[in-house]
């Protein structure tokens, strides 16, 4: 079964503080690809990032960066240095080429306060 | 090019009227993805085309869901009698390529309130 589980549904940071949004994953697959979604309070979600279950190697984009562990199976996303405009939930999900279907986790509610 | 869009962007109808939402992809992309997002909710896959036809339907919630695609570009989501549990907001995503591809990044459209008084 595919699975994904974000435990933490809402979190508040102080403006400039770091945050690790969580994100663990079930899939029999051994093939699958990783994502991570933000939907401002706009309301449309906005890509942020794919990878692939064979490349493990850590990725960073500006304040942003990912950590994936397969041994774990987690995706987890941490913002650096937040800003209020990083206040909005994300998602993390999961595609697997036995399915048709993304698999989308419960989001996470970020609030950075000023 | 164009984002997907999505029309109306705000749905009020009535209990038992039936509604049709109606979804724009990025062109070329020959993937389609409808979920339902209701208050607080996560994403709830509802059903997915490649070109015009739709090999897993197996999150419409119940008969009075239905969804078409012609022409591998628009797709129509149907929902007759409403009901006010059907209260959410209804996204559409497209793709290049089908799930489990390189191509599958989705990008969705900004979305339909739907609201059943």
């Amino acid at each position: 079964a595919q699975k994904v589980t974000q435990a933490q549904t809402e979190i508040s940071v102080v403006e400039k503080e770091d945050v690790t949004l969580d994100c663990v994953y079930e899939t029999r697959d051994t093939t699958y690809y990783l994502f991570w979604y933000k939907q401002p309070p706009s309301g449309e979600l906005v890509f942020l990032i794919r990878r692939n279950s064979f490349d493990e190697q850590n990725e960073i984009s500006g304040r942003y960066s990912w950590n994936f562990q397969k041994s774990t199976s987690s995706f987890n996303f941490t913002i650096t240095a937040s800003q209020v405009v990083d206040s909005a939930v994300y998602f993390c999900a999961l595609s697997a080429p036995t399915g048709n279907q993304f698999y989308f986790g419960t989001g996470t509610s970020l609030t950075v306060i000023p | 090019g164009a984002g997907v869009s999505q029309s109306p962007s705000n749905k009020v109808t009535e209990k038992g009227k039936d509604v049709e939402l109606r979804c724009d992809p990025i062109s070329g992309h020959t993937a389609l993805y409808w979920y339902r997002q209701s208050l607080g909710q996560g994403l709830e896959f509802l059903i997915y085309f490649q070109g015009n036809s739709a090999p897993d339907k197996s999150g419409l919630p119940s008969d009075r869901f239905s969804a078409e695609r012609t022409g591998g570009s628009v797709s129509t989501l149907t929902i007759q009698r409403t009901q006010q549990e059907d209260s959410a907001v209804y996204l559409c995503a497209s793709s290049l390529g089908p799930a489990g591809l390189s191509t599958d990044t989705q990008y969705f459209g900004p979305g339909t309130r739907l609201t059943v008084l």
